[in-house]
């Protein structure tokens, strides 16, 4: 079983719907929580970071971590053709430099 | 700010030969960097740690011969493939902690390596 587990998608979505993306885990120790967006052939791009439990929300996109059910979600609102990305959540325990990455979602807003 | 570049973006040798390639943080010191590689359709796969001065940390499987790194900077990290074959060709890609902030890590915008 991997660390984190994500669902590869694809995902496609008419433009305007409301998007969610879902990552588990198994490590409990994990405490950093983090979303990157990445466009094709090029490098991640940090969108959310959370610290623990609890919602962040940012524009349009909102992050939310439940640490008992070990689950993370970003949600997009208003979805533009522009959020077509393939989206990765990360994560890493207390004191850890090295990140824990899922396999990532490939995302496609219909316009 | 956290801006970090890389050099080549796209490079194409022949097998045997070695290829550098070049993480630059331009708007902060970075005391960590990170070298990820990345397989189409997959996630990123962290192959070493890059620490300022001293010699970098390599995960589990990765070739420390193969692929060697050079962290010789506070702004500058290289990595180097030597004696590259094609099942070498992928997107190898670089990160760098901001330190004293959010301690997450910022990604470069990759490079494109194509063995012949």
């Amino acid at each position: 079983q991997k660390e984190v587990e994500q669902d590869p998608g694809p995902l496609s979505v008419p433009e305007g719907a409301i998007v969610s993306l879902n990552c588990t885990y198994s490590n409990s120790a994990f405490q950093y929580f983090m979303w990157y967006r990445q466009y094709s052939r090029k490098g991640p791009e940090l969108l959310m970071y959370t610290y623990s439990s609890g919602n962040k929300e940012d524009g349009r996109f909102t992050a939310q971590v439940d640490k008992s059910s070990k689950y993370i979600s970003l949600f997009i609102r208003d979805s533009q053709p522009s959020d077509s990305a393939t989206y990765l959540c990360a994560m890493r325990e207390q004191g850890a430099q090295k990140l824990v990455f899922g396999q990532g979602t490939r995302l496609t807003i219909n316009p | 700010g956290a801006v970090v570049s890389q050099h080549p973006s796209r490079v194409i040798c022949k097998s045997g030969t070695s290829v550098k390639i070049e993480c630059r943080s331009l708007d902060f010191q970075a005391t960590t960097m990170f070298w990820y590689r990345q397989f189409p359709k997959q996630s990123l796969m962290l192959m070493a740690t890059s620490n300022e001065g001293s010699k970098a940390t390599y995960e589990q499987g990765v070739e420390k011969d193969k692929f060697l790194i050079n962290h010789a900077s506070l702004t500058l990290s290289t990595l180097t493939v030597t004696s590259a074959h094609p099942e070498d060709s992928s997107f190898y890609i670089c990160s760098a902690r901001v330190p004293g902030s959010s301690y997450e890590q910022y990604f470069g915008p990759g490079t494109r390596l194509t063995v012949t």
